[in-house]
């Protein structure tokens, strides 16, 4: 079964410190792999997606991920994070050949110090 | 940049009520889903819906939702007789295509049972 793993709950760093949020998934194939970003009393925002290619994709705000299938894992970097991303930050993955929902991880909490 | 946009934003109900929880998806979409996110748990696939007819639903869509796509442009959630459990953060999602196109989310409503 599909599944999302993101091992760190909570995560706090200095304002201009570089960031790196985990997620591993466990899947049969080849995913498609999420980044959502939720900022207090908002919805879900698309930061990055990876469906195939180049395995490092940008994102928006400056965000991006790398998709390493040999250790299925899709983390989350920013080189120099900023008091506004202080949120909590959700991968998922989706889009089997039979399905469309999105399976979520848990979600980490990213709380930014200035 | 468009938008799903839901509404409320935030509803409440005496249990055992009935609540709509409304949607309307960004306009060129074909694809609609629902998820929820009880609080402080994983934000969890509901059901899905292509060309007026459910595609998928979870364990947890019961007979007690149902869902509906009434016109053109807006997409409901219907709870019949809720529960206490019922109580979460509902968000809708869109999406153009189910091939390398990402679901974008709206901001939710937050529905709490009394």
């Amino acid at each position: 079964a599909q599944s999302v793993t993101q091992p760190d709950i909570h995560i706090t760093v200095s304002e201009g410190a570089s960031l790196e949020l985990r997620c591993n998934y466990s899947y049969g194939a080849t995913p498609y792999l999420f980044w959502y970003v939720q900022s207090p009393g908002q919805g879900l925002q698309l930061l990055l997606k990876y469906f195939s290619g180049d395995t490092l994709v940008q994102g928006i705000k400056g965000f991006e991920a790398e998709f390493k299938r040999s250790q299925s894992s899709f983390n989350l970097r920013k080189p120099s994070v900023h008091w506004s991303d202080a949120a909590e930050y959700f991968c998922a993955v989706g889009r089997s050949y039979n399905t469309d929902k999105l399976i979520f991880g848990t979600g980490t909490r990213l709380q930014v110090f200035p | 940049e468009p938008e799903v946009t839901q509404t409320p934003s935030h509803q409440v109900t005496q249990m055992g009520q009935e609540v709509i929880l409304r949607c309307v998806p960004i306009s060129n979409h074909l694809y609609f889903y629902w998820y929820r996110q009880i609080l402080g748990q994983k934000v969890e696939f509901l059901v899905s819906f292509y060309n007026n007819e459910i595609s998928e639903k979870s364990e947890i869509f019961d007979d007690q939702f149902s869902v509906e796509r009434p016109d053109g442009s807006n997409f409901t959630l219907k709870i019949r007789s809720t529960k206490l459990e019922d109580s979460a953060m509902y968000f809708c999602a869109s999406s153009l295509d189910r091939a390398n196109q990402p679901q974008h989310f709206g901001d939710g409503t937050r529905l709490s049972i009394l």
